[in-house]
């Protein structure tokens, strides 16, 4: 069975610190790999998604980069963080072409700027 | 723009049935999608539906109607476990998810 992990689960940095996220998939090849970012009381915000080995598609300016150097591998990176990065960032995953499949989840990492 | 609706939090007591409605407004339409998030975890999916009609599964229930933008949740026999917040999402004509803020839904004893 497909399974998806990510990791740290909390973080708490200060202003102006880098980051990395990390995720990785089991149990299934080119998977499409997201990352998205929750605010509280807004909709999923999507950031990167991917198709393939270091096929990377942004979706809103910011200090976050995104690398995807493994089939299964997702990473989600900052040179310097800001407050306004705070937030609960969640990987997922999907069946690749399939148009009716649903997202598949990692447990979340919540990550605090201060 | 892209725009899903859905009310912000719900009230239902426990054992009772509860239907929380989604309006959506996008550029194409690929199928809709609930998800169930409990506080602090990620989200988990509970129905798909991209014809007009009801898809019933178990307690859960989603019903779809293209023509009006709109679709419901429905949740019967309800049990403390169902507090949650549920997200209503929309696969776009890119195939791109637009989601909804989520509705809380509260259940009380």
């Amino acid at each position: 069975s497909q399974t998806i992990h990510q990791w740290p689960a909390t973080l708490v940095q200060p202003v102006g610190s880098p980051l990395s996220l990390e995720c990785t998939v089991e149990g299934t090849s080119n998977p499409n790999l997201y990352w998205y970012r929750q605010a509280a009381g807004r909709g999923l915000q999507l950031l990167f998604y991917s198709v393939g080995i270091g096929q990377i598609s942004s979706e809103v300016p910011q200090n976050l980069s995104a690398s995807r150097p493994q089939d299964r591998q997702f990473i989600l990176s900052s040179k310097k963080l800001l407050l306004s990065d705070s937030g609960f960032y969640l990987c997922a995953w999907s069946v690749p072409g399939l148009a009716a499949g649903e997202l598949f989840f990692g447990e979340g990492s919540r990550l605090t700027v201060l | 723009g892209q725009n899903i609706d859905q009310p912000t939090e719900m009230t239902a007591t426990e054992g009772a049935i509860v239907q929380i409605n989604c309006t959506y407004q996008t550029s194409g339409f690929n199928g809709l999608f609930w998800y169930q998030q409990h506080a602090g975890e990620a989200p988990t999916f509970l129905s798909y539906n991209v014809l007009d009609g009801l898809e019933e599964k178990g307690r859960f229930s989603s019903f779809l109607s293209r023509s009006k933008g709109y679709s419901y949740l429905l949740l019967k026999e309800l049990q403390m476990k169902d507090s949650a917040s549920y997200l209503c999402a929309v696969k776009d004509s890119n195939y791109q998810l637009i989601w909804g803020a989520g509705t809380k839904l509260i259940i009380k004893p």
